[in-house]
């Protein structure tokens, strides 16, 4: 079975400053992963995906996120924090053929932007 | 295009009723999954339907159910409703039946159990 660890349910950054999400992966077989937006009374928006071509992904947002196997994880990055990017960020991983359909999340991380 | 429609919004229901939860995902969309999503236990997968077949459930008592129609659109029931099944229902298309392709989700359906 697999699962995804979000690291910090709660990252605080000022306006400007980079943002670093962390997510740790657990497959047995080579993962997909996303992540995905959820503002407040809405539903989830896709960020952005890995599906195994290149390991840097780059999304919506100026969002990107690396793909590293050696240390399961699939960290979502943005150089320059804006006040629009409060929200809170779920990282999910699917494994192929499987479980199509099925995507697990982790427990989701607030992202709050100081001005 | 239209997104994934969700209906109704909000819903307020008594312990013991039933309630039906519509989903219409985006047009050419035939893989419709739903998820539970409550403070406690995050998003938890309830099903998926792909051509009018249930592929994948998740683990949750009978009392839930769903079903997908020929024009892909998807409805979740829940019988017997239960306190703890207050939560935000999430509906999410995808364009095929493959897991790379990640979902479009709806804005949901709020549910309350009183």
């Amino acid at each position: 079975a697999q699962s995804v660890t979000q690291l910090g349910s709660h990252v605080s950054v000022s306006e400007g400053a980079l943002v670093l999400l962390r997510c740790n992966y657990s497959s047995s077989v080579p993962p997909y992963l996303f992540w995905y937006v959820q503002y407040p009374n809405q539903g989830l928006q896709l960020l952005l995906k890995y599906t195994s071509a290149a390991t840097l992904v780059k999304g919506i947002n100026g969002f990107e996120a690396e793909f590293k196997k050696s240390e399961t994880s699939f960290h979502l990055t943005k150089p320059s924090a804006h006040m629009s990017d409060a929200a809170e960020y779920f990282c999910a991983v699917s494994v192929p053929v499987t479980n199509a359909g099925k995507s697990t999340f982790g427990d989701g991380t607030t992202l709050t932007v100081k001005p | 295009k239209a997104g994934v429609t969700q209906t109704p919004r909000y819903l307020i229901k008594t312990r013991g009723q039933q309630v039906t939860l519509s989903c219409s995902p985006i047009s050419g969309h035939r893989s419709v999954s739903w998820y539970q999503q409550t403070p406690g236990q995050g998003l938890q997968f309830l099903f998926e339907y792909f051509s009018e077949t249930q592929r994948n459930k998740g683990n949750f008592p009978g009392r839930f159910s769903g079903r997908q129609f020929s024009n892909s659109r998807s409805e979740m029931n829940v019988s017997t409703l239960e306190l703890g099944d207050s939560a935000l229902y999430l509906c999410a298309s995808s364009l095929a039946a493959l897991a790379n392709y990640g979902y479009t989700f709806g804005s949901g359906t709020r549910l309350t159990v009183v």
